[in-house]
């Protein structure tokens, strides 16, 4: 059971656009979500985070939001850089424990 | 770097073997989590230990046992491996034991099973 999905296995963004990528979930107990970035070869490292009681955060170039009704978060990245170029993972956590999303690899275009 | 170091770094091995993977967590960090991430799949939650105690479980198999030593550090145990055990093996740490706390990830374990 895929509690946490990210149905965009992966997504190209001209470099200077926005970058939009989209998690759902399904266990309405989930109270905190964050997004991780990857590289190859490197481990998961976290990015943003929101907390249920919020429904937009922000920092620097990045932006989360969260829809609780629809169950639905996304990261918003403007401008997009090259270096933004990674596999990211939204997790959400329900006291105990994170679960993960599959993962979508954005690949910004020069 | 995160500050979190594993070894080994690629580990091949037969099927019903068993190996240990090791975890050497952040300076001051005491929560130790591991994850397992198999090919196409996001990372799933193995298991937590928080001070040298069983903090909080995942879909962990059975054949699968990992503990925290007094230093901190924590070792993951596979054994009667299968074929379906080829996967990224990851470890976390945070400071605190909540999983709202950070958790800075290590470079991983690449496990291949032949």
């Amino acid at each position: 059971d895929q509690q946490v999905k990210q149905n965009s296995p992966s997504l190209s963004v001209q470099e200077g656009r926005i970058s939009i990528l989209n998690c759902d979930y399904t266990n309405s107990m989930f109270d905190y979500f964050l997004w991780y970035k990857k590289y190859p070869a490197e481990g998961p490292t976290f990015l943003i985070s929101i907390s249920s009681i919020k429904d937009k955060n922000e920092d620097g170039r990045f932006t989360v939001f969260l829809n609780k009704s629809a169950k639905h978060l996304s990261l918003h990245i403007v401008p997009s850089q090259p270096g933004d170029s990674a596999v990211y993972f939204c997790a959400a956590s329900a006291r105990e424990k994170l679960t993960f999303g599959t993962g979508t690899r954005l690949t910004i275009i020069p | 770097d995160s500050g979190v170091t594993q070894t080994p770094k690629h580990l091949i091995t037969a099927t019903g073997q068993r190996v240990t993977l090791r975890c050497s967590p952040r300076s001051g960090d005491l929560s130790v989590y591991w994850y397992q991430q198999s090919l196409d799949q996001g990372l799933q939650f193995l298991i937590q230990y928080y001070n040298g105690e069983e903090r909080a479980k995942g879909n962990i198999l059975e054949r699968f046992s990992a503990q925290q030593f007094p230093d901190l550090h924590s070792e993951l145990n596979l054994s009667s491996l299968e074929l379906g055990d080829s996967a990224l093996y990851f470890c976390a740490s945070s400071f605190g034991p909540s999983p709202y706390n950070e958790q800075f990830f290590g470079p991983g374990t690449r496990l291949t099973v032949l």
